[in-house]
């Protein structure tokens, strides 16, 4: 069964905007990644945020966790071309150890030159 | 470095026919090894995931099934196809502990 669920299912914008895709979860987690697909291929590792943390960035990325909602967005910002893709977020549930991940959804993102 | 080898990229099998699906690991040792199914547009559904050799949780009951007979080997079988098991097959592996997953490039089959 599918834990996470990305909010929207797809977003569209403009090249130089800031693209926000949130997710959300069902059960307690050790911690929460996001992960890059482009078309046909497998996924690509972003970031990793674990439960005790609330904030993480990386380059363009920053991501939020909320534990108490259950929640997490991603935001990537001055989008490119090459930011074209479907993220994904991913769980481990806490009382699987870290053996155990799940994905959501997903968001397809366009980004429009 | 770490690499993943997963094959064949695709695959055309008829409905009924015997399925093994390869994935192997080069530069790691005892990684977790995980069998993920993508339906066309959506998300990934996790099958099986492998903590060890001969060690494989099964996530979804169904005609696949997986074996791990080396550290860094991971099969995926099934017996018989269904159409439903069409679909974009990822392996991947992971260290121990909180790391992050590492994909192979799948391999998309179609039953028929």
């Amino acid at each position: 069964s599918q834990q996470g669920e990305e909010d929207p299912q797809a977003l569209s914008i403009q090249e130089g905007e800031n693209a926000t895709m949130n997710c959300s979860y069902k059960t307690s987690i050790n911690n929460l990644q996001w992960y890059r697909q482009n078309s046909g291929r497998g996924l690509v590792h972003l970031i990793l945020i674990r439960s005790n943390e609330r904030e993480k960035h990386s380059g363009r990325l920053r991501v939020t966790l909320d534990t108490s909602k259950k929640s997490s967005s991603l935001l990537i910002t001055a989008s490119r071309a090459a930011d074209t893709a479907s993220y994904f977020c991913a769980t481990s549930p806490a009382n699987f150890g870290n053996e155990k991940l799940t994905f959501g959804t997903g968001t397809r993102l366009t980004i429009i030159p | 470095s770490q690499t993943i080898h997963q094959w064949p990229a695709t695959l055309v099998q008829p409905v009924g026919s015997p399925l093994s699906l390869e994935c192997t690991v080069e530069g790691t040792s005892n990684p977790n090894l995980y069998w993920y199914r993508q339906a066309a547009g959506r998300g990934l559904q996790l099958l099986f995931y492998s903590v060890g050799i001969g060690q494989i949780s099964s996530e979804v009951p169904q005609n696949l099934s997986a074996s791990r007979p080396q550290d860094r080997q991971f099969i995926l079988s099934s017996k018989k196809l269904l159409l439903s098991d069409s679909g974009f097959y990822l392996c991947a592996w992971r260290r121990q502990g909180d790391s992050p997953l590492h994909f192979g490039n799948g391999t998309r089959l179609t039953v028929t």
